[in-house]
């Protein structure tokens, strides 16, 4: 049990759409990372954020967003979805002083058609 | 760029050792992780090792660094049919440590 929440569990969005999805870490963590993991893929780094700032991004579009708000949660927001996007998104926090360790929430799935 | 490669697969017995190998490019690596993943789940970190270390131990989990080699391995003793799951390797790669690169995974079968 890492204390990493996120919603929705499942989602399906047709493409072109716009999807919100939802992480909540434990109190004092202070940097959150989102990593894509396609089916039978290791994770790739979308981006990270600390202290509501956006602390570097890894090789995905503009339409890939995200926030991060003052009381350890965060979004990763999609717009124009297409089919390739279609895959496991996984929120990580990491707690203040532990800055080498990353703890995994268990995801949201999100299916484009 | 930073590229970490696994073997797809390994198959044991129930109480046999397995040993789950990692190559890395990136000389700079500054951390070297390894997570697991069961069916329909998140990640959960095994362990890690900072890269001046030779070795780390953890109750069942060994792991070693070649840094010569840039090899990174994770050996798993007495594994239990528990223990199916793939397993990923990652590196951090930048001085923050927070962005992390991650092999494909190698999924490990434990037979009973």
């Amino acid at each position: 049990e890492t204390g990493v929440t996120q919603s929705p569990t499942h989602l399906i969005k047709t493409r072109g759409q716009q999807v919100t999805l939802r992480c909540s870490s434990q109190s004092g963590h202070n940097t959150v990372s989102w990593y894509q993991q396609a089916l039978g893929q290791g994770p790739q780094f979308i981006f990270q954020y600390y202290r509501e700032e956006e602390n570097g991004r890894g090789n995905f579009p503009p339409r890939f967003s995200g926030l991060q708000f003052p009381n350890y949660s965060s979004e990763l927001n999609v717009n124009a979805l297409e089919l390739d996007d279609s895959a496991l998104y996984l929120c990580a926090s990491t707690p203040a002083g532990g800055r080498y360790e990353q703890y995994f929430g268990p995801g949201t799935r999100l299916t484009v058609t | 760029g930073e590229d970490v490669e696994q073997s797809l697969f390994l198959s044991v017995r129930e109480g046999d050792s397995s040993v789950i190998n990692c190559t890395y490019t990136d000389s700079s690596s500054t951390y070297l992780y390894w997570y697991k993943q069961e069916p329909g789940a998140g990640l959960q970190l095994l362990t890690y090792i900072f890269s001046n270390m030779d070795m780390k131990q953890d109750q069942r989990l060994t792991v070693l660094l070649n840094k010569k080699d840039k090899h990174l391995s994770l050996r798993i003793a007495d594994t239990q049919t528990g223990d199916s799951a793939i397993y990923f390797c990652a590196e951090s790669y930048n001085n923050a440590g927070n962005m992390l690169t991650f092999g494909g995974g190698t999924r490990l079968m434990v037979k009973p």
